[in-house]
């Protein structure tokens, strides 16, 4: 069975500073993998996603996140922080050819002015 | 992309009562998800909803609880039964990617229900 998981449930830092939001996942062969935002009260939104091809994803806000088969990881980084990216950060995956997604518990990003 | 039209977008019931949440999609999918956040968790996949089909139920959920309805390609009902304070949570709805190979999932806002 496929699970993720996500190191840390809250992550601070200060506008301008480097954003990294931990995930690992759990499977038997690389699966497809993805990174969702959920602003207050809003459903959730795609910020990127690795299906095939560049391990270096590039997502919307300026958000990217590297695949490493090696390390079984799917990190989610952003150079500078933004006030407007406090959300909380889900990473989920899904096996080759989608089906159900399977989430991490979340990291919660605050950010301080 | 899809839209997706969840109603309520809120909601305060009290114990033993039944809420009935409605997905509503503005194209055609073949499968609906239905998941259940509770209150600083993660999203929870509760079934499986296809059209001309009975809904498939993960593990933990049973469809007495929660009985779910797809009569078309754009509609759903999730319903939650005799409901208890351990019910309060957000219920969103999925769909599954409109071009299959894109494998973006849509969801919609979400329903928060609290049970009092």
């Amino acid at each position: 069975a496929q699970s993720v998981t996500q190191l840390g449930s809250h992550v601070s830092v200060s506008e301008g500073a480097l954003v990294l939001l931990r995930c690992n996942y759990s499977s038997s062969v690389p699966p497809y993998l993805f990174w969702y935002v959920q602003y207050p009260n809003q459903g959730l939104q795609l910020l990127l996603k690795y299906t095939t091809g560049a391990t270096l994803v590039k997502g919307i806000n300026g958000f990217e996140a590297e695949f490493k088969k090696s390390e079984t990881s799917f990190h989610l980084t952003k150079p500078s922080a933004h006030m407007s990216d406090a959300a909380e950060y889900f990473c989920a995956v899904t096996p080759r050819g989608f089906q159900k997604l399977v989430f991490g518990t979340g990291t919660r990003l605050l950010v301080s002015p | 992309s899809a839209v997706i039209s969840q109603k309520p977008s809120r909601d305060i019931c009290q114990r033993g009562t039944s809420l009935t949440i409605q997905c509503q999609v503005d194209s055609q999918v073949t499968m609906m998800f239905w998941y259940r956040q509770q209150p600083g968790q993660s999203l929870t996949l509760i079934a499986t909803a296809n059209q001309g089909s009975e809904a498939t139920y993960e593990s933990g959920f049973v469809i007495d609880k929660f009985p779910i309805s797809r009569p078309n390609l754009t509609f759903s009902t999730l319903t939650v039964s005799n409901m208890s304070p351990e019910d309060s949570s957000i219920y969103l709805c999925s769909v599954e990617p409109a071009e299959r190979q894109s494998f973006e999932a849509f969801f919609g806002q979400g329903t928060r229900l609290t049970v009092v």
